[in-house]
């Protein structure tokens, strides 16, 4: 398995501001994606962040308000811009290793006040 | 569209009982299907793996089977214990993207 951290592990935010998710890994992965846990909900995807390719983005989730930045293959950010209260949520971004298997991180726990 | 469906939604038992979580999926074109365990406001964990062309795994006290005609997995957990306390998650995997489609999830409590 990887080993993945994710930065902050959790903010309180005003509304209106933008919070940037850094997710690093200890290996060079390709496929990096980035899902959203609602409260009491389970996770949906927001992105795919694969190395030398710009993002791709799911039904319901624009550039303008995520932005996906993926330098390197064992680095990515997310950003959640313009923030709302509805925005609160658990951030994780995973990653697939030896083609199959889905890792995840820690999440970011963000609250939007 | 792919949509996963986990039965119960929450399950109760007293600690030593073998139980079975239940995941069904709509669309039998998967690659593969992964069992995870989140804990309460934490990340998760990668349980299982279950290949298309495989019809269970096991790990442990864990097993998991995959029936792909029918739309079904099932996560057996024998001898259950307080500690295997926690949200049991499946996902499928539709597609050479490797994007996953979550269940809604079971959450499990052992009783000591």
């Amino acid at each position: 398995s990887a080993v993945i951290s994710q930065k902050p592990s959790r903010d309180i935010c005003q509304r209106g501001t933008s919070l940037t998710i850094q997710c690093q890994v200890d290996s060079q992965v390709t496929m990096m994606f980035w899902y959203r846990q609602q409260p009491g909900q389970s996770l949906t995807l927001i992105a795919t962040a694969n190395q030398g390719s710009e993002a791709t983005y799911e039904s319901g989730f624009v550039i303008d308000k995520f932005p996906i930045s993926r330098p390197n293959l064992t680095f990515s950010t997310l950003t959640v811009s313009n923030m709302s209260p509805e925005d609160s949520s658990i951030y994780l971004c995973s990653v697939v290793l030896w083609g199959y298997e889905q890792y995840f991180g820690p999440g970011t726990r963000l609250t939007v006040t | 569209k792919q949509e996963v469906t986990q039965i119960p939604a929450a399950l109760s038992v007293p600690e030593g009982e073998n139980l079975v979580l239940n995941c069904s999926f709509t669309d039998s074109a998967i690659y593969n299907l992964q069992w995870f365990r989140q804990d309460p406001g934490k990340g998760l964990t990668s349980l299982l793996l279950i290949q298309s062309s495989q019809r269970e795994q096991t790990s442990g006290r864990l097993n998991a089977s995959l029936d792909k005609s029918s739309g079904r997995s099932t996560l057996y957990i024998a001898a259950s214990q307080p500690g295997d306390s926690a949200t049991y998650l499946c996902a499928a995997d539709s597609g050479s993207a490797r994007q996953l489609t979550f269940g809604s999830g079971t959450q499990l409590t052992v009783l000591p």
